[in-house]
């Protein structure tokens, strides 16, 4: 079955420092892989979409992802986080056999420290 | 910048109560969902909606929820009898539909609070 895993709960980082969150998933075909932001009351925003192609993808406020099939991995990154960035970060997963359905992980939690 | 609405932000009801949870997609968009997100769990899907008749279910949407496109700017979901356990934050998404649902984007609303009590 596919699944997404975001190994890590909450991370902080100072501000103007760089960012990696990781995510790793487990689906048998090519992925179609997601990062989606959420907000204090607000809803999820997507940040970049991976359906093939160029394994780094960029995305929306600054933020990369890069598909590494060898390690399933779609890790997160930014080179320098400000403090607007402070948000929970959702990776997920859509099977092509499952077309609408969005897998999310559990989500990290980022914080920025002054 | 167009985006998914939501109302209520927040419902607290009563154990066994019905409830209708209301979005207004995005106005071109022709494919809607549901998600939900129980405190500190993962957002889960419960279903998609796509020409009048449901696309997809998760185990989730059993025979206590129902989803309508009542009009043409309105996606709800029903939630006939509630229980404890429904409690949750619950997202609206719609997407274009362009080329397959499965490479749309889909644009999430901002959420409804439900609490039962």
């Amino acid at each position: 079955a596919q699944s997404v895993t975001q190994p890590d709960i909450h991370i902080t980082v100072s501000e103007g420092a760089s960012l990696e969150l990781r995510c790793n998933y487990s689906y048998g075909a090519t992925p179609y892989l997601f990062w989606y932001v959420q907000s204090p009351g607000q809803g999820l925003q997507l940040l970049l979409k991976y359906f093939s192609g160029d394994t780094l993808v960029q995305g929306i406020k600054g933020f990369e992802a890069e598909f590494k099939r060898s390690q399933s991995s779609f890790n997160l990154r930014k080179p320098s986080v400000h403090w607007s960035d402070a948000a929970e970060y959702f990776c997920a997963v859509v099977g092509y056999s499952s077309a609408s359905k969005i897998i999310f992980g559990s989500g990290t939690r980022l914080s920025i420290r002054p | 910048e167009p985006e998914v609405t939501q109302t209520p932000s927040h419902q607290v009801t009563q154990m066994g109560q019905e409830v209708i949870l209301r979005c207004v997609p995005i106005s071109n968009h022709l494919y809607f969902y549901w998600y939900r997100q129980i405190l500190g769990q993962k957002v889960e899907f419960l279903v998609s909606f796509y020409n009048n008749e449901i696309s997809e279910k998760s185990e989730i949407f059993d025979d206590q929820f129902s989803v309508e496109r009542p009009d043409g700017s309105n996606f709800t979901l029903k939630i006939r009898s509630t229980k404890l356990e429904d409690s949750a934050m619950y997202f609206c998404a719609s997407s274009e539909a362009l080329s397959g649902a499965v490479t749309d984007t889909q644009y999430f609303g901002p959420g409804t609070r439900l609490t039962v009590l």
